[in-house]
């Protein structure tokens, strides 16, 4: 799916902050964060739509989302630890439809913390 | 909350052959059921998306039965290809607005 591209693909950290960064080029309003640690389904994160901040799971405060337009979500991480270890996915859903209507996952990130 | 329990966690099958998967589920409110194919490095893709009034759900290849009364959602892949072989999630909500709740996914594996 190209239409729902992240970046990076994959990342390796240390104790380091860094940004993962997202863009859908299909028209969507509300856009996700999960998070799928190695054999398990994928957790949520963050869910925005209309770049408003819905529903904020239970996650560690050194990540912290940011939607700075409608087809654009950035994940901002400082200070990674081992158990953030994951692929973290982006996902997309058409508006007018319920935010579970119908979600376009992209590629994901894979971050290696070292 | 709800849970959604999905057997068997691995499934191996020879081409031709069917392939069942199933999820069971707690919450009595639940209306809404998905199946989503995650495929190695990919993202998931949305296979089939149920409502519980349908029991029987039919896609390209594919059968997905709701059974309401023992709370089971069933994924069966009738004759199963080398393409196939991928992870399979099952998911459940309330609502639309709801929370996805995924079950424990299945890795299957299609031999030729």
């Amino acid at each position: 799916n190209t239409k729902i591209t992240q970046s990076p693909r994959y990342l390796i950290l240390g104790r380091a902050n860094k940004s993962l960064e997202c863009e859908q080029h299909l028209g969507h309003n509300a856009m996700y964060w999960y998070k799928q640690s190695a054999e398990k389904p994928p957790e949520l994160m963050f869910l925005y739509n209309l770049k408003q901040l819905i529903r904020n799971e239970t996650v560690p405060s050194r990540f912290i989302p940011e939607c700075p337009d409608s087809s654009k979500l950035l994940l901002h991480i400082s200070a990674v630890d081992p158990e953030d270890s994951a692929v973290y996915f982006c996902a997309s859903s058409p508006p007018g439809q319920g935010s579970n209507e119908r979600l376009f996952f992209g590629h994901g990130t894979k971050l290696s913390v070292l | 909350g709800e849970q959604v329990e999905q057997r068997p966690p691995h499934l191996s099958v020879r081409e031709g052959d069917s392939a069942v998967i199933i999820c069971t589920y707690t919450d009595p409110n639940s209306y809404y059921f998905f199946w989503y194919k995650q495929e190695p490095g990919a993202g998931l893709q949305l296979l089939m998306k149920v409502f519980s009034s349908t029991e029987i759900n039919e896609g390209q290849g594919f059968t997905v039965l709701l059974n309401k009364k023992d709370k089971q959602l069933s994924l069966n892949l009738t004759a199963a290809h080398p393409g196939d072989s991928a992870v399979y999630f099952c998911a459940v909500t309330r609502n639309m607005g709801y929370k996805l709740t995924f079950g424990t996914g299945t890795s299957l594996l299609v031999d030729p």
